[in-house]
């Protein structure tokens, strides 16, 4: 099962660039990993997604090592609306299904 | 405005009693997902659907079940609600089951089962 390792809780400054790391060490050959982000009392809402190497888009970057079996998100210069929990979500196949497993999330407060 | 709806918003429940969870989407995407979030647990999938007519099984599926009559919506049935299934329960949709489509999440149902 490609299940995911999260740290559960961050803390950074505004301003301050943060990087939250995911481990999927049983990540399969046609899986990507998104990760998605959750504010208080909403469902949660897509950010970033890859297969290999990085990935950029207007809200952050995503790393990915050759082996693929972590991941790490990276948030330019954070500010207070940044307060949000963080998941690294990665897809799991069988009997072509897939089953998404969404990790425990890390939960990052930015402080003024 | 497109997207996911669900109803109710919130709902306090006694326990033995039947409730259904509505979830209605009109992006005509083919796959379905339920997922209830309970405090440091995170979003565990409950079932899912790929396509209409067909479901499936997700993490803790026990004590629910649903139906994928049609494109658009994919009910959660608690037959017989107990506590340990006071929960925030989301629907979310993707253009199919592969892990590349994005999900899509409604708001959350706030269920409260006594």
């Amino acid at each position: 099962l490609a299940k995911t390792t999260q740290p559960i809780s961050m803390d950074s400054y505004e301003g301050q660039e943060v990087n939250i790391t995911c481990s999927h060490n049983n990540i399969a050959t046609n899986d990507y990993i998104t990760w998605y982000q959750q504010f208080p009392s909403q469902g949660p809402r897509f950010i970033i997604q890859g297969y290999k190497t990085k990935v950029t888009n207007e809200v952050a970057s995503l790393f990915i090592p050759a082996d693929r079996k972590s991941s790490t998100l990276s948030l330019p210069r954070v500010s207070l609306s940044d307060t949000a929990v963080y998941y690294c979500l990665v897809g799991d196949l069988r009997n072509n299904f897939n089953k998404f497993y969404f990790g425990s999330g890390t939960k990052l407060n930015v402080k003024p | 405005i497109a997207g996911i709806t669900q109803a109710p918003t919130s709902q306090i429940l006694a326990a033995g009693r039947r409730m259904t969870l509505r979830c209605t989407q009109d992006m005509r995407h083919n796959a379905m997902y339920w997922y209830r979030q309970d405090l440091g647990l995170g979003l565990r999938l409950i079932h899912y659907s790929n396509t209409a007519g067909t479901t499936g099984k997700g993490e803790v599926p026990d004590g629910y079940s649903v139906s994928r009559a049609n494109t658009d919506d994919f009910p959660l049935t608690l037959a017989s609600a107990v506590p340990s299934q006071t929960s925030v329960y989301f629907c979310a949709s993707s253009e199919d089951g592969s892990s590349y489509n994005e999900q899509f999440f409604g708001p959350g149902t706030r269920l409260t089962v006594l």
